[in-house]
């Protein structure tokens, strides 16, 4: 089982920063097989990008992933007051793993 | 539009087994996909617990495999999700989900329905 590792934990940031996410899998993801979701309290994950960088329909342009083999990255380009949720990346091998969540905090 | 909603008991005794079905409209489950199911823990992060196939084959997750039954009745574009002997540590707010083929991401969630166990 491929093990998706998230950091930071938390992030805390104010509106109009850079947020950048990081997820690290204990070995190699295909490109096409990295996912990440957003969180938002009580409600369902949704999904915002996959195969490493393409949004998902409706996701806007502040949103972009990155990244290969091991090491995926997802960046909110200038946080909006509605981007405050936790984000976790997704992968399928031979199983469906996701990372632990990154929580991104108003500071 | 795709769209998914759980239904069965919020509250299940423990070594009994949880019940939950997950309707599915606006997509035919016989056209394709993998059909999933997925738990978080109050405050914790998600865990995949299996899929299914439209033609009826069934992954698990290896921690949950010897107590996880997935099913699919096409008749009524809907699958189910059976978890025996629980106990307290299957509290959790269960999602079910579609799953892409090929690259494996889920696209579409259910909203989530939360059940506890506990006598």
């Amino acid at each position: 089982e491929i093990v998706l590792t998230q950091f930071p934990g938390t992030l805390s940031l104010s509106p109009g920063e850079r947020a950048t996410l990081s997820c690290r899998a204990s070995q190699s993801v295909a490109g096409s097989h990295l996912a990440w979701h957003q969180q938002k309290p009580g409600q369902a994950p949704r999904l915002l990008i996959y195969g490493t960088s393409s949004r998902a329909t409706g996701i806007p342009d502040r949103f972009s992933g990155s990244g290969s083999g091991t090491d995926f990255t997802l960046t909110i380009s200038r946080l909006e007051p509605e981007d405050f949720a936790v984000y976790y990346c997704q992968q399928f091998g031979t199983s469906l793993t996701f990372g632990g969540g990154t929580k991104v905090e108003i500071k | 539009q795709v769209q998914l909603q759980e239904s069965g008991p919020g509250l299940v005794k423990p070594s009994e087994t949880l019940s939950l079905t997950c309707a599915v409209s606006g997509y035919s489950i016989s056209s394709g996909y993998y059909w999933v199911w997925i738990r978080q823990p109050p405050g914790k992060g998600l865990e995949w617990i299996g899929n299914i196939y439209h033609g009826g084959s069934a992954d698990y997750n290896p921690s949950l495999k010897s107590r996880v039954t997935i099913s699919v009745d096409m008749s009524k574009n809907q699958f189910s999700l059976k978890l025996s002997s629980v106990t307290a540590a299957d509290t959790a707010v269960y999602f079910c989900a579609r799953r892409v083929y090929s690259s494996g991401y889920v696209d579409y969630w259910g909203q989530g329905t939360l059940v506890t166990v506990s006598s």
